[in-house]
Parts: C-alpha cells; sequence; structure tokens
C-alpha cells in the first residue's frame, strides 16, 4: 500500500535562518507531488506542484523553493525564514493524471518562526 | 473560473443533531468532488468523494454527500452529530488539466454537548 512521510512534525526556527523540509512517497511510482501551507486560520495555499523529477511548478511567488530530486521525493526549502513563513506545511501526492483519485496527505510539519 | 465555495466558514450543532455542511462548485470543473476532514495539527483526511455512477456517496464515520448537477452542489450531511466529528471540513475538486484540486475555504465544525 502507498504511504506518504513527512518530517519533521514541528520546527521552531529563528528569523533569518534556512529551511528544509522533506517529504517522500512509499508503494507508488512517477506520482504528483504537491506542498502546501496553511497559515493560522485560513484554509489551503498551494505552494508548489510536480509531475516528474526536476519538474516544478510553482504557484506563489515567495520565500519559498521547492525541489524533486528522486521520483517520491519532494523537498520544501527556504534561504532565510520570515516571520509571515510560519504555518502549518502538509505535501500531498496523487497518482499522475488522475484527478478521480483525488489527493493522499502527509502528517503536516507545524512551523514557527521566532 | 473554475471554484469551489463553501458557504459558512464555522458551523455549531449540538451532539444528535443533523450535521450539514454545504459546498457548491463551478459547472466548469470536471465532476470529480471530494470532501476532506482535518483534526487539528494533522493532515488531511479522505472523506468521501464522487466520481461516477450513483449521486449519494457514503464516506467514513457516517458522512454521506450528494452530487447535485441541476444544482452544482455537492453538501455533506450526517444525521446525528458526535462529539468526535468537531474538525474542519474541506471541499474540494480537480482543475481540468487533473494535476491539481482546488480546495474550498474550510468549514469549521463545532459540536455543543
Amino acid at each position: 500500500s502507498q504511504t506518504i512521510h513527512q518530517w519533521p512534525a514541528t520546527l521552531v526556527q529563528p528569523v533569518g535562518s534556512p529551511l528544509s523540509l522533506e517529504c517522500t512517497v512509499e508503494g507508488t511510482s512517477n506520482p504528483n507531488l504537491y506542498w502546501y501551507r496553511q497559515a493560522a486560520g485560513r484554509g489551503l495555499q498551494l505552494l508548489f506542484y510536480s509531475v516528474g523529477i526536476g519538474q516544478i511548478s510553482s504557484e506563489v511567488p515567495q520565500n519559498l523553493s521547492a525541489s524533486r530530486p528522486q521520483d517520491r521525493q519532494f523537498i520544501l526549502s527556504s534561504k532565510k525564514l520570515l516571520l509571515s513563513d510560519s504555518g502549518f506545511y502538509l505535501c500531498a501526492w496523487s497518482v499522475n493524471g488522475q484527478a478521480a483519485y483525488g489527493y493522499t496527505f502527509g502528517s503536516g510539519t507545524r512551523l514557527t518562526v521566532v | 473560473a473554475q471554484s469551489v465555495t463553501q458557504l459558512g466558514s464555522h458551523v455549531s450543532v449540538s451532539e444528535g443533531a443533523l450535521v450539514l455542511l454545504r459546498c457548491n462548485y463551478s459547472s466548469s470543473v470536471p465532476p470529480y468532488l471530494f470532501w476532506y476532514v482535518q483534526y487539528p495539527n494533522q493532515g488531511l483526511q479522505l472523506l468521501l468523494k464522487y466520481t461516477t455512477g450513483a449521486t449519494l456517496v457514503k464516506g467514513i464515520n457516517g458522512f454521506e454527500a450528494e452530487f447535485k448537477k441541476s444544482e452544482t452542489s455537492f453538501h455533506l450531511t450526517k444525521p446525528s452529530a458526535h462529539m468526535s466529528d468537531a474538525a474542519e471540513y474541506f471541499c474540494a475538486a480537480p482543475y481540468s488539466s487533473a494535476s491539481k484540486i482546488i480546495f474550498g475555504s474550510g468549514t469549521r465544525l463545532s459540536i455543543r454537548p
């Protein structure tokens, strides 16, 4: 069966420090991968998605970047965190090109920038 | 433009009462619709989905939703609310490209004892 792993679960980082959040999927190949952010009391904001290795689409210009170095690995990064980067970050995967299957989400990372 | 609209950012019902969470979608989205539930500090979990076939879809935890094309709606219901149903609920539909899903803004469900 397919599983999605996201870590760390919580993270407290000072302003100006770098960030690296990792997400991996098991039990499937060539998945679509997604990074979402939830700010406090707000909905889901799609940050990046990827349909293949090295293919990254950015939805919102910001202080973050994403990379997909391997088929089932998706990394969210920042060189210098801002206070506004605080939030709950969710990784998700879907079957490539199959909207009917929906998404499967990881358990999320709570990032607090101080 | 493609969109998913959830009416009511916060719904409060008494334990044992009917739960009704509303979702409307733009007619331009493909005919796949989803409801997700999010418990505090957790990821989203698929509650139910409509793809094809029967328009009344049953999901986990006693929830169900009915796809009404004429009303472009996909409302979520549960006959009797339980305290454990307190969570955030998201309605969603795919973009036409099938690579992305549009999420509604979410409805927070509170249950009164």
